[in-house]
């Protein structure tokens, strides 16, 4: 297994574009989540989904949105990227058996310039 | 609303030796769950130890062991036989059990001198 993948794993974006963080986990999971880790602090939740077809908001939402069309992928789409929106983005992945323990991908850092 | 709070920002300790990382937690929820997670330079966070606040007894994980205090709401991480590896950001986070959120602490630096 590999467990939870994020591409890519670094990204530059200008002030105003737009672009989707990829994550996938191959554990066959239903909750998935999106976290961002601002430089200093601790993990923020930004979206979360129980299943396919299935997403909320977590702590930090604004500007950020996301899909989840098979069990397998959960993409980030961040519209109009901000300075503010610079971090480290990280995916993580839980079974409905034990949705307490969360799996973390690698993470992908993200400069906005 | 839930808090998780690391007072220690930076700890260092000698190979082979003790050392405990401190967490206190806030919530008013009675059925919630405690985290330590490890973040090497790779970035990457892998879970260290979790403790169910309904069990009494401490959790173990090799050498990882945790003295959780439900009335004092603190749940501290001991490392024993302290490892250059063991080098990193450390986390404690708190998830209730109804919520689908991990609130996590601003983190714990550990440096481990050879």
């Amino acid at each position: 297994n590999a467990g939870v993948t994020q591409t890519p794993k670094f990204r530059i974006l200008k002030i105003g574009q737009s672009m989707t963080l990829q994550c996938a986990q191959d554990m066959n999971h239903n909750y998935m989540y999106w976290y961002r880790q601002d430089p200093g602090m601790g993990l923020k939740l930004i979206y979360y989904s129980v299943g396919a077809g299935i997403t909320d908001k977590g702590e930090v939402p604004n500007g950020y949105n996301v899909s989840r069309s098979t069990t397998e992928d959960f993409p980030l789409r961040l519209e109009l990227a901000a300075p503010s929106q610079t971090s480290v983005y990280f995916c993580a992945s839980s079974r409905s058996g034990d949705r307490e323990t969360q799996y973390f991908g690698p993470g992908t850092r993200l400069l906005v310039l | 609303a839930q808090t998780v709070t690391q007072s220690q920002p930076e700890m260092s300790v000698q190979e082979a030796e003790t050392v405990t990382l401190s967490c206190t937690y806030d919530t008013s929820e009675s059925d919630y769950y405690l985290f330590w997670y490890k973040q090497p330079p790779s970035r990457q966070m892998i879970l260290v130890i979790r403790q169910e606040a309904y069990k009494q007894q401490n959790a173990t994980e090799n050498r990882f062991s945790v003295n959780f205090q439900k009335a004092a709401k603190s749940f501290s991480l001991k490392i024993s036989d302290s490892q250059l590896g063991d080098a990193a950001m450390y986390f404690c986070a708190l998830k209730e059990g109804g919520s689908e959120k991990l609130v996590f602490g601003k983190g714990t630096k550990l440096t481990v001198n050879p």
